[in-house]
């Protein structure tokens, strides 16, 4: 299974905020990245965050990690129909060895619905 | 310019065509990046040339064969595929440095093997 898991589908009302969980088994991580991809688009890179950290805020965009729990969450504020896509959490090793293949990781995504 | 092209964007090919796809970046990053994306699900990493020495995913089929020419370029050559190697073919690349090794992706080539 993977390493890395994510809630499959989330529904929000426009102007509303939406909070997409992840959760990750490898306490090595350092950084923890969210990436947002639109139907029939690349991946785009929204944030990251330093495993030192406990928030991080951007924006429309928090990102709060509990590393205790191995659990990150994204919350994005007002969210806006342009937020409806298919969101990302990896984890990636600071240093690409042979021994990290395992560990360059995505969760299976979080699809966001945003409704009118 | 935080930019990483693709080439093509569209891809049909039959099993016994020889194509390649290409990926440039001229962030000066010295990682690159393939994946290979199926429909609603993530991206599955396929090689990574870390300072043009490529790192092989062993469970990688041959019939996918890569090539670093130069830091800036990537390709990605194909032969002999299956139907099931249609998907989004994504590229990305990093800096390779100390620090965050953020990957910035490429929109994709979307390959379909008939």
């Amino acid at each position: 299974g993977e390493d890395v898991e994510q809630s499959l589908f989330l529904s929000v009302r426009e102007g509303d905020s939406s909070v997409i969980n992840c959760t990750y088994t490898d306490s090595s991580s350092t950084y923890l990245y969210w990436y947002k991809q639109e139907p029939g688009a690349g991946l785009q890179l929204l944030t990251y965050i330093f495993s030192n950290m406990d928030m991080k805020q951007d924006q429309r965009l928090t990102v709060l990690l509990n590393k205790k729990d191995k659990h990150l969450s994204l919350r994005i504020a007002d969210t806006q129909t342009g937020d409806s896509a298919i969101y990302f959490c990896a984890e990636i090793p600071l240093f690409m060895t042979t021994d990290s293949w395992g560990k360059f990781q995505f969760g299976a995504g979080t699809q966001v619905v945003v409704t009118p | 310019d935080t930019e990483v092209t693709q080439t093509p964007k569209h891809l049909v090919m039959g099993m016994t065509n020889k194509k390649s796809l290409k990926c440039e970046q001229h962030m000066g990053h010295r990682a690159m990046y393939w994946y290979k994306q199926k429909a609603k699900k993530p991206p599955e990493l396929m090689f990574v040339y870390s300072y043009e020495k490529l790192s092989i995913n062993e469970s990688v089929p041959s019939r996918f064969s890569p090539e670093c020419p130069n830091s800036s370029l990537l390709n990605l050559h194909l032969h002999a595929l299956q139907p099931e190697d249609s998907a989004l073919y994504l590229c990305a690349s990093s800096l390779l440095s100390t620090g965050r090794e953020t990957q910035y992706f490429g929109p994709g080539t979307r390959l379909l093997v008939l």
